[in-house]
């Protein structure tokens, strides 16, 4: 079975700073691994995507995300946030090889600060 | 990607009512997807829905409390039977495998229920 871990509930950061969102994951067999980000009432939105290939992958907004097999983790970067990425951050693993479900990790609250 | 409407946006119900969420594709897609969210929660699948065929429920979740229609490839409905203020929470459906395998899931906005 897959799992995730998402190391913080809450992080806060001042406007302009750089900001790193922790994932780790669990999984004996090949798995995808993803990063959506939540903004007050509305549905998720896809913001990064590892499926293979290049570790580093980026995403929309300015994020991006690196893919260490050896440390099973998925950490989600920005080098400068502004107000607008205040959101809920869910980092989720499916198995390879098709649209399999999504397991996601409990969230990580981002809070940016003016 | 895909456009994904869901309907209600939200709603208020008695205990013991039903409750019925349609979830409407601009594209066919083989695979839709149903998840909770409780509240202050992340997202649990409910259940698998592939036209054609039985939906398939995660552990956890039976038939009879959220049957699910996949009538044809843009739509899906869930149902939230005999309802409980514990089944208050966001309700989303997903979908992936609209043309190119990319392997993603893209969720509708979600419908918000309170059940008093």
């Amino acid at each position: 079975a897959q799992s995730v871990t998402q190391l913080d509930s809450q992080v806060p950061v001042f406007e302009e700073a750089p900001v790193e969102l922790r994932c780790n994951y669990s999984s004996s067999v090949s798995v995808y691994l993803f990063w959506y980000v939540q903004y007050p009432n509305q549905g998720l939105q896809l913001l990064l995507k590892y499926l293979s290939g290049s570790t580093l992958v980026k995403g929309i907004n300015g994020f991006e995300a690196e893919f260490n097999k050896s440390q099973t983790s998925f950490h989600l970067r920005k080098p400068s946030v502004h107000i607008s990425d205040t959101a809920e951050y869910f980092c989720a693993v499916s198995l390879s090889g098709g649209y399999n479900k999504l397991i996601f990790g409990a969230g990580t609250r981002l809070a940016v600060h003016p | 990607s895909a456009v994904i409407s869901q309907k209600p946006s939200r709603d208020i119900c008695q205990r013991g009512t039903s409750l019925t969420i349609q979830c409407q594709v601009d594209s066919q897609v083989t695979m839709m997807f149903w998840y909770r969210q409780q509240p202050g929660q992340s997202l649990t699948l409910i259940a698998t829905a592939n036209q054609g065929s039985e939906a398939t429920y995660e552990s956890g979740f039976v038939i009879d409390k959220f049957p699910i229609s996949r009538p044809n490839l843009t739509f899906s409905t869930l149902t939230v039977s005999n309802m409980s203020p514990e089944d208050s929470s966001i309700y989303l459906c997903s979908v992936g495998g609209s043309g190119r395998a990319t392997y993603e899931q893209y969720f509708g906005p979600g419908t918000r229920l309170t059940v008093t």
